[in-house]
């Protein structure tokens, strides 16, 4: 079956611009996890929807960073005025659940560039 | 909130060599364990979890151990091949870090044939 797919692949930008990424869970999955990894480092978490609504957005750095996912399936990450510092590779995963336990399913990733 | 230590950070083996990688946490409420493979330009892929209220699980080559008291937990490789070459980490779940993966730093396991 389908896994989950992210939208674009590679994304280069200039610092200030805004850029929105998109990811499309499993069909299904009810949870839907943003994470975000550095060169050489393990992801690390952004933000997490449980159905339409963000359970815990704790990881977002900053009010330059938001996410959406308005009907519950496909999710925006929206990066406001970006900084070079964004630079990284932003994975998404699903999971068809979020309790008790948590097996969540990564897509590809998007590469994003800020020059 | 959770801290998660991996070890080693780099791992080089002769094929047919096993290979252990190991993961402590701090927060004793934790409760899902899972392993993650992941290839260059590639996701994460899940190869084999652990729940708090299993010692052991074995999935072919591939075996994970929990000591809860300790708090750690560790990945094996039997009769590794070239193609297990990756980027592994571990995460945590539960406890005080609901709701998300607290991942380690990651072990680039390298297997020469």
């Amino acid at each position: 079956g389908a896994g989950v797919s992210q939208t674009p692949s590679n994304k280069v930008t200039e610092k200030g611009k805004y850029v929105e990424l998109r990811c499309d869970p499993i069909s299904g999955h009810t949870a839907l996890y943003w994470y975000r990894q550095s060169l050489g480092q393990g992801p690390e978490f952004l933000i997490y929807f449980q159905g339409t609504g963000a359970a815990d957005d704790s990881g977002l750095p900053n009010d330059r960073f938001f996410a959406v996912r308005p009907e519950g399936s496909v999710s925006t990450l929206k990066i406001q005025r970006t900084e070079r510092g964004d630079s990284a590779v932003y994975l998404c995963a699903s999971s068809p659940r979020d309790y008790p336990y948590n097996e969540q399913f990564f897509g590809p990733g998007t590469r994003l560039t800020v020059l | 909130g959770e801290n998660v230590e991996q070890h080693p950070s780099t791992l080089s083996v002769q094929e047919g060599d096993s290979a252990v990688i190991k993961c402590t946490y701090s927060d004793s409420a934790s409760n899902y364990f899972p392993w993650y493979k992941q290839e260059l330009g590639k996701g994460p892929q899940l190869i084999i979890d652990i729940r708090s209220n299993v010692g052991e699980k074995k999935d072919q080559r591939i075996a994970v151990t929990l000591n809860k008291t300790a708090k750690h937990f560790s990945l094996h490789i039997t009769e590794t091949q070239p193609e297990d070459s990756a980027v592994y980490f571990c995460a945590v779940f539960g406890g005080t870090s609901y709701g998300k993966l607290t991942f380690g730093q990651g072990t680039i396991l390298t297997v020469h044939p």
